[in-house]
Formats: structure tokens, sequence, C-alpha cells
């Protein structure tokens, strides 16, 4: 079954602790990318990669960090630098930049 | 600046009453339009792409129209399985081609 996984689904941590997010997809996809959703509020991108070893920031990256070693995955840290963590992360991937992307179930991420 | 806007932002209707959502945008020299279903706690799910101005997709109940200034998704007949919130999003012209902007969604409950 082809896909998107994140892991974990909750994440609860401190303030002041850095933590990583998950993303693996097994769809072959070239290009994926990293969006935090917060109530009320269309999705804001945080990081893209259309390719492996490559990464760009997106629209709220400040806080954020990204590598892409393999092509199957993506994982996102969240540092202490970023203001408020709180959130719902989803990732995604699309064959190329200029198709469709598909989602992730997200990450619920809490800090207290 | 690049606008997407969608309306309403919750929507309740009864069991086999049709009604239209709107997703209306303000970018020039539109890429793509997307529509995304998200059920709560969950990633959004990819609906349909319309690329130019006059195109239709269908899928079931859902029925996706664009026009130069906006995009429709009628719901014909919902059923309350249609209950969630219903995403679009506009894949921006330009340079950076990861730019896709996302309306903030509406919010359907479909009673039975």
């Amino acid at each position: 079954d082809g896909g998107i996984t994140q892991s974990p689904k909750y994440l609860f941590r401190k303030e002041g602790q850095n933590v990583t997010l998950s993303c693996e997809q097994n769809l072959n996809h070239d290009a994926m990318y990293w969006y935090r959703q917060d109530p009320g509020q269309g999705l804001r991108l945080i990081y893209y990669s259309q390719i492996v070893n490559d990464f760009q920031k997106g629209d709220i990256a400040e806080g954020y960090s990204v590598s892409r070693e393999k092509k199957e995955s993506f994982p996102l840290t969240v540092t202490s630098a970023q203001k408020n963590p709180t959130a719902f992360y989803l990732c995604a991937s699309s064959m190329t930049d200029l198709y469709e992307q598909y989602f992730g179930p997200g990450t619920r991420l809490t800090v207290t | 600046e690049d606008q997407v806007t969608q309306s309403p932002e919750a929507l309740r209707l009864q069991e086999g009453e049709s009604s239209s959502l709107n997703c209306s945008y303000t970018v020039s020299g539109l890429r793509g339009l997307f529509w995304y279903r998200q059920d709560p706690g969950k990633g959004p799910e990819f609906l349909f792409t319309l690329y130019s101005a006059g195109e239709e997709k269908e899928k079931e109940r859902l029925k996706a129209t664009l026009t130069k200034k906006e995009s429709f998704l009628h719901i014909t007949a919902p059923k309350p399985e249609d209950s969630a919130t219903y995403l679009c999003a506009v894949q921006l012209p330009g340079g950076n081609n990861n730019d896709m902007r996302f309306g903030a969604g509406t919010r359907l409950t479909v009673k039975p």
C-alpha cells in the first residue's frame, strides 16, 4: 500500500526542548513538504524539498529545520527557537511541484 | 497580495439538501486549483485539480467548477458521511514552483 506515514500521531514536549517529527513516503515522489495548520487558518508552508539533499524555506521557516538524505524521508525538527510550536503538522509529497500533493495523517504537537 | 478566501466558514445541511461551497482567489496567472477534504484530526485527502476556466470535474456527489476568479464545489444530495472540512488551494505562478496558498476551509455538517 503506497502512502505517507507520520509519527508519532501525538507528541508532547516541554518548552525549550527540540523535537523531531518523522515523515516517510513510498510513493516514489520527488517533492516533499511540511505544513503547519492552526485553527481558522489555511495551511502554511514551513519547508519543501524537490530533490534529495536540497530543500528550501517556505513562508514560516523560522525556528524549524529539515533534512532530506533519502528520497523517502523528510524529517522536521521543531527547535526551541520556534515561539509558538503547538500546532498540527502535516507532511505532503507530490510527483513534481506541478502536481497535486498527497498528505500524511499529521502529528499534533503540544508544547507546555 | 495573493489571497484565497473560502465561504461560508461553516455550512449545515439536511441530508439530501444540495448546496455549493465557494473558493475565490485574487491570483493572476493561476497554475492550478486543488480541492481537498479533511476529516477532524486527519490529513487532507485530495479530491480534484482544475487548471483552466470552464473546466469541471466530478466524483460521486461532488462536482468542482472553475472560473477566472473562483471555484465552486457543488454537493448534490449530500449524506452524513460527506461531513468534513473542504479546503481549496491555489498554485501561484512565478519562480517559486512550490508556492501554494490554502484557504481556511469550509466546515460542512450534513444532518440525517
